[in-house]
This record gives structure tokens, C-alpha cells and sequence, in this order.
């Protein structure tokens, strides 16, 4: 069964540059979300996506945007990067915004900003 | 503030012996309750959750896990661990409104013995 694509998997910036995160949900799925483990950490909710719009809005720095597209693919921004980003970013999707939807994660794209 | 609670950061069993991973959360109403587990290298799959009705729920892989109101726990529990099992472990909650933002406990590191 297909499940949510993450790339890139791992990457490597410098302090002050710029990350883009690409999120690919399940088929059918309209809505994602984007969550952040930091080291030892437990997941921290970023922002959510339902039919395009934002639907819900977390702990997430100015320095981040995002969006869902057309296609439902999402896609984090993250400029200005600082040390403290370093983190796992996971994505999820579900079938419909709500509590009562499961969210299938992807496998998480491991960003390490030197 | 919502807040959800992993007591045990690492748990270490023998193949074969009963596991029970503790789980309680801080919010004034019953929310959504989730079990996840991430194997290294993996998203986070749902092993299984309590929106309402039987205290006791059965999941994936042999788990189960009992909701109990008068302790706001959410415990997990499986009757004979599996060297496969070895994996961590994260509670999380849902308010139950119609925004699907979990919140994350920080999680239980569970390693097998053979």
C-alpha cells in the first residue's frame, strides 16, 4: 500500500541558509501535517493542511512557512536556519482533518544544520 | 496546557515477559488516545487508539492498551514481548475537536532481550 513520501531524507545545511521539505501524502489523503522532534525530544506539532488551506497552526517559527498544493503535496520552508533546527520533521496525512482520523507519518526527513 | 506523560524513558524485558508501557495525560476532558510506534529509521504506525466506548482496546501486533478515566492513563500492554517489539513507543493525544494536532508524549525506548 502506498504510504506518505518524505525527501529529502537527510540534509545538510549551513547556519543562515535555506530548506525546502517535501511532503507526499497518501492518495486520496487531503489532509497533512508537519511535526518536529528535536534530539530526545518528543514530536512537536507545526502546522496542518486541509483542502489547501491552513487548518490548524503550531509552535512554528516566522522563519518557516508552508503550503499544500494543487496535487496535495506539501512542501515546508525554512529560512534562516539556525543551529536549534536540527530536528527530525516528520509528515503525516489522513483522510479529513479531525481527531478521529488516523494520521499515517512518513518515514521523517532528518535535517542537521551545521 | 495539555501534556501528556512517558514515565519511563527506557524499558529493557526478556523475550517472552509481559511489557506494560505508562502512559497519562493532563486535560480536563477525555481526548483522543494513541499508541505509536517508530522503529529506527521508520514513521511513526498507529498501533492503536481510544475515542470512546470499551476502556479496553485491542491493536496491531498483540497489543492492547486500557483507558482508565479516574488516573488519566492510557497504558500499553502486551502479553509476551516479541525481539521484533523492540522499538520506541510514543502515547499521544487529540483534544477531540475536528483539529487532528497530536501531542506527543516523549516517548519509551523498549529493548528485548533474547
Amino acid at each position: 500500500a502506498a504510504g506518505v513520501i518524505q525527501s529529502p531524507r537527510h540534509l545538510i545545511k549551513e547556519k543562515r541558509e535555506t530548506a525546502t521539505l517535501k511532503c507526499y501524502p497518501i492518495p486520496r489523503h487531503d489532509t497533512v501535517y508537519w511535526y518536529q522532534q528535536g534530539p530526545g525530544q518528543d514530536p512537536q506539532f507545526l502546522i496542518s493542511f486541509y483542502e489547501k488551506m491552513q487548518s490548524d497552526k503550531g509552535s512554528i517559527p516566522d522563519r518557516f512557512s508552508a503550503q499544500q498544493f494543487s496535487d496535495y503535496h506539501s512542501e515546508l520552508n525554512m529560512s534562516s536556519l539556525e543551529l536549534g533546527d536540527s530536528a527530525l520533521y516528520f509528515c503525516a496525512s489522513s483522510l479529513e482533518a479531525g481527531g478521529d482520523n488516523e494520521q499515517f507519518f512518513g518515514p521523517g526527513t532528518r535535517l542537521t544544520v551545521l | 496546557a495539555q501534556s501528556v506523560t512517558q514515565p519511563d524513558i527506557h524499558i529493557t524485558v526478556s523475550e517472552g515477559a509481559s511489557l506494560e508501557l505508562r502512559c497519562n495525560y493532563s486535560y480536563g476532558a477525555t481526548p483522543y488516545l494513541f499508541w505509536y510506534v517508530q522503529s529506527p529509521g521508520q514513521g511513526l504506525q498507529l498501533l492503536l487508539k481510544y475515542f470512546s466506548g470499551d476502556t479496553l482496546v485491542q491493536g496491531i501486533k498483540g497489543f492492547e492498551a486500557e483507558f482508565k478515566r479516574s488516573q488519566s492513563s492510557f497504558n500499553l500492554r502486551k502479553p509476551s514481548v516479541h525481539w521484533s517489539d523492540a522499538a520506541e513507543y510514543f502515547c499521544a493525544v487529540n483534544r477531540g475537536s475536528t483539529l487532528g494536532r497530536l501531542y506527543f508524549g516523549r516517548g519509551t525506548q523498549l529493548t528485548v532481550w533474547p
